[in-house]
């Protein structure tokens, strides 16, 4: 089984309509990530979490919010999906001691397309 | 802002070939990381570079890190076939555990 985890890998859904994606991980690690990849674009991050009670928006937050609900547990969520939310998503974590050498770990992403 | 910078985007090349792709950033940091992805995959992680000088090597792949003039190289020797795929690299500003990622380069490799 994969250490980090994403449900749904693959969703198809409308304008307008409320999205949640869910990451899980078994690592043990402090830290997890949202990223969105497009074609030609690399990764951007959208929210990290450095703890349960730590959120912090990324590069392109707009349109998108999170919960840590555990530490094994980061979901992200689109309220109103459009169209240019269609995008590759991926979850990753990081170790969070001083000794972390800030290595991301990924799963294995949700392809979300919005009509 | 950081900028991460990957040269070429595209390479096609031919097996047995030898060939560098390059990563560029435009803010001081001592930490890089190169990653491989498999159309449709997740990223895999290939190298952490984590001081200026840093060299790692996994078969026929070898990555540098070159912290004063913000760049470092992924040395492809003598490719086979199943390295085609498209390499990213990304750079942690300040330790702060946040990778910034280059546009990533699509490698091919023919027979």
């Amino acid at each position: 089984d994969a250490d980090v985890t994403q449900t749904p890998r693959n969703r198809i859904t409308k304008t307008g309509k409320r999205i949640m994606l869910e990451c899980s991980q078994t690592k043990g690690h402090d830290r997890m990530y949202w990223y969105r990849q497009d074609p030609g674009l690399g990764l951007q991050l959208i929210y990290y979490s450095f703890d349960v009670k730590d959120i912090n928006k990324g590069e392109i937050s707009d349109g998108y919010s999170v919960s840590r609900q555990a530490q094994a547990k980061f979901s992200l969520s689109l309220e109103s999906a459009i169209p240019n939310q269609t995008a590759l998503y991926f979850c990753a974590t990081s170790e969070g001691d001083s000794a972390n050498t800030g290595e991301l770990f990924f799963g294995e992403g949700s392809r979300l397309t919005v009509l | 802002e950081l900028k991460v910078e990957q040269n070429p985007l595209f390479l096609s090349m031919q097996e047995g070939k030898n060939y560098t792709i390059y990563c560029n950033y435009s803010t001081t940091s001592d930490r890089l990381y190169w990653y491989r992805q498999d159309p449709g995959k997740s990223l895999e992680s290939l190298f952490v570079l984590l001081s200026n000088g840093a060299v790692k090597q996994e078969g026929r792949l070898m990555a540098s890190l070159d912290t004063k003039a913000r760049l470092s190289t992924l040395h492809i020797t003598a490719a086979v076939h199943d390295l085609s795929a498209t390499y990213f690299c990304a750079v942690d500003i300040l330790r702060a555990q946040k990778l910034v990622f280059g546009q990533g380069t699509r490698l091919t490799i023919n027979p």
